[in-house]
Order: C-alpha cells, then sequence, then structure tokens
C-alpha cells in the first residue's frame, strides 16, 4: 500500500519561502509509470494543483504560481519537495502531496495534508 | 474562481439519487476523457472516486458512477447513504502545460 506523508514548518512569515517534503512509502518515486505533485486548498475553499516532478527531474507548474515554485525530487531518500517563494497570507493553505498516475488521469493516492499557515 | 464550475451544494434522501455536474470548456472536459472526481470528508484528504471520466478504482461501491457530455461531467450517487455526506471535486485533464484543473466543489448534503 503506497503512502505518502507531507512534512514542514505550519508557520511561515510572509515574504518568505515556504518549504514542504513528502516522503513516500510502499513505492518507489523512481518509478516512471506516475508524477509526483503538490496541491493545497485553501480553509474552507477548493483544491489547487501546484506542480508535479517526473522521477527524472523534469517538472511543471501550475501557470499562476510557476514564478515562485520549485518542485525537486530525491531519489536515495524516496522523497520529493516543494519549495514556494516569496509567500503571502494568501498562500496559507492546506498542502497535499499526492501521485499522479497519467494511465487513469487521477490522483490515486494522497498524503494527509498539512496546514501551513503565514503569518507574522 | 476555478477553471470548472461545480454547484455549491446538492442534497438528497437516504436511498435516492444525485448527479452533480461538473462544466468546462474544450480544453479541459470536452476536449478529453479524462475527468476525475474525488470525494473530501471533512478534515481528511480527497480520495479518487472515478477516473476516466467513468471507471471506478478497486473499492468504491458501484453506486458511484460518471458520464460525460460535451464540456460537462457528471457524477451520479444512486442509493445515497449517509456515509456519502462530503464535499466532492471534478478534476480535468487540460493538456501538458496545465495538467489538470479542479472543480470548485460541491458540497453533498444526505437529509
Amino acid at each position: 500500500q503506497v503512502q505518502l506523508q507531507e512534512s514542514g514548518p505550519g508557520l511561515v512569515k510572509p515574504s518568505e519561502t515556504l518549504s514542504l517534503t513528502c516522503t513516500v512509502s510502499g513505492g518507489s518515486v523512481s518509478s516512471g509509470s506516475y508524477y509526483w505533485s503538490w496541491i493545497r486548498q485553501p480553509p474552507g475553499k477548493g483544491l489547487e494543483w501546484i506542480g508535479y516532478i517526473y522521477y527524472s527531474g523534469s517538472t511543471n507548474y501550475n501557470p499562476s504560481l510557476k514564478s515562485r515554485v520549485t518542485i525537486s525530487v530525491d531519489t536515495s531518500k524516496n522523497q520529493f519537495s516543494l519549495k514556494l517563494s516569496s509567500v503571502t497570507a494568501a498562500d496559507t493553505a492546506v498542502y497535499y502531496c499526492a501521485r499522479w498516475w497519467p494511465a487513469g488521469a487521477g490522483f490515486d493516492y494522497w498524503g494527509q495534508g498539512t496546514l501551513v499557515t503565514v503569518s507574522s | 474562481q476555478s477553471a470548472l464550475t461545480q454547484p455549491r451544494s446538492v442534497s438528497g434522501s437516504p436511498g435516492q439519487s444525485v448527479t452533480i455536474s461538473c462544466t468546462g470548456t474544450s480544453s479541459d472536459v470536452g476536449g478529453y476523457n479524462y475527468v476525475s472526481w474525488y470525494q473530501q470528508h471533512p478534515g481528511k484528504a480527497p480520495k479518487l472516486m472515478i477516473y476516466d471520466v467513468s471507471k471506478r478504482p478497486s473499492g468504491v461501491p458501484d453506486r458511484f458512477s460518471g458520464s460525460k457530455s460535451g464540456n460537462t461531467a457528471s457524477l451520479t450517487i444512486s442509493g445515497l447513504q449517509a456515509e456519502d455526506e462530503a464535499d466532492y471535486y471534478c478534476c480535468s485533464y487540460a493538456g501538458s502545460y496545465t495538467l489538470v484543473v479542479f472543480g470548485g466543489g460541491t458540497k453533498l448534503t444526505v437529509l
């Protein structure tokens, strides 16, 4: 059973960089069959796709966030990470890591989510 | 504003059927047979319920079904049960540049 677990600070100051890591167990980020994604959900609002990374390191980001987002992968630790720079209160959200399954065109496994609050 | 349009809320009584719509454009819903649906209970992560417009992952009851016509996809839940009360989100592939777009979510209330 594939499991994903987000980790990182729950509080980030405005203008600083949000950093989160997703640890994958029961599966491998080196699998060529999946893309590893970040998705966020502001309190009381809907879901927003942030971006994905392939095991090779190729990435794709939501155009609305592209200038501030970096996603990287560490195959040796079976982890992938998110960095979002110059954060504001609008970036306060529950951040989920998830596995994108291209063959089924869906996010088939999700982490439990972690709330990140942007506040001074 | 979300890329895909869903009704804010729907409701139904136990045993009844409800349908949730998801309207996009020819660049997403209408352009690909890659619509997925997610169920989210309060405080929990979303769960994949439907993929490829109408396919169910293993373990999802056959009370859940999906369809698509033109730029609108639909999720139908038949034989409503109390545990179906949750938020539902549609999601569509939108090309290799954008990847996916989500709907704004629909709150299902089981009366």
